[in-house]
């Protein structure tokens, strides 16, 4: 079985403060990661993904991710915030050979203030 | 490529009534997705396809139906509508390696923009 915790519903940061979204996940191998963002009243938007290799991935709009095996984590970062980063963050967590099926976090709604 | 789209964007259905969620996509993926998104609650799978002519349950099938004739097109189907089908329903598709290949690579799933349905 596979499955994603995301613990906080909320992020408050300040403009130009990092960010981060905390993401800790459950799979019986070695897991393929996700994020993904969403606005107000669109489809979700991958921004980033970790697959194997170095533990920091790069990915969209400045964001990146800390894959972290012992603690099995997979926290969302981003060094300066911006307004615009307002949004819902979810995480996904996939196991090999399930017919890329994704197990989502409840979701992280991230307010930046300016 | 318009990516994947659906139809419509809001509907408010009374109770008992049917109808049908579409879905398109043009990127020729072999895998779609149909997700239902509650508040707090994250995505829930409801069903998925593999391919043309093949379906399987997600998480959540109960009191909707699938079906996949072309690569293109993948409707959800709700016969009686009840409230606790009140939900943003997302479509989405990826192109997978198919089964026989040991679950490929890490594709990320494109989405559609999403169905908001009311039942009252």
């Amino acid at each position: 079985a596979q499955s994603v915790a995301q613990p906080e519903d909320q992020v408050n940061v300040a403009e130009g403060n990092p960010l981060t979204v905390k993401c800790t996940y459950s799979v019986s191998g070695n897991p393929y990661l996700f994020w993904y963002v969403q606005y107000p009243n669109r489809g979700l938007q991958f921004l980033l993904k970790y697959i194997t290799g170095d533990n920091l991935v790069k990915g969209s709009y400045g964001f990146e991710a800390e894959f972290n095996k012992s603690q099995t984590s997979f926290h969302l970062k981003k060094p300066s915030a911006l307004v615009s980063d307002s949004a819902l963050y979810f995480c996904a967590v996939r196991d090999i050979a399930n017919d890329y099926k994704l197990s989502f976090g409840a979701g992280t709604t991230v307010t930046v203030r300016a | 490529n318009a990516g994947v789209t659906q139809t419509p964007k809001f509907r408010i259905l009374k109770i008992g009534q049917s109808m049908t969620l579409q879905c398109t996509q043009d990127m020729n993926h072999n895998y779609m997705y149909w997700y239902r998104q509650d508040p707090g609650m994250g995505l829930k799978l409801i069903y998925y396809s593999v391919g043309a002519g093949i379906t399987d349950k997600g998480e959540v099938p109960n009191g909707y139906n699938v079906s996949r004739s072309t690569t293109e097109d993948f409707p959800l189907r709700l016969e009686l509508a009840a409230p606790s089908q009140t939900s943003v329903y997302f479509c989405a598709s990826i192109k997978g390696q198919g089964r026989t290949s040991g679950g490929g690579k890490a594709y990320e799933q494109y989405f559609g923009p999403g169905t908001r349905l009311t039942v009252t």
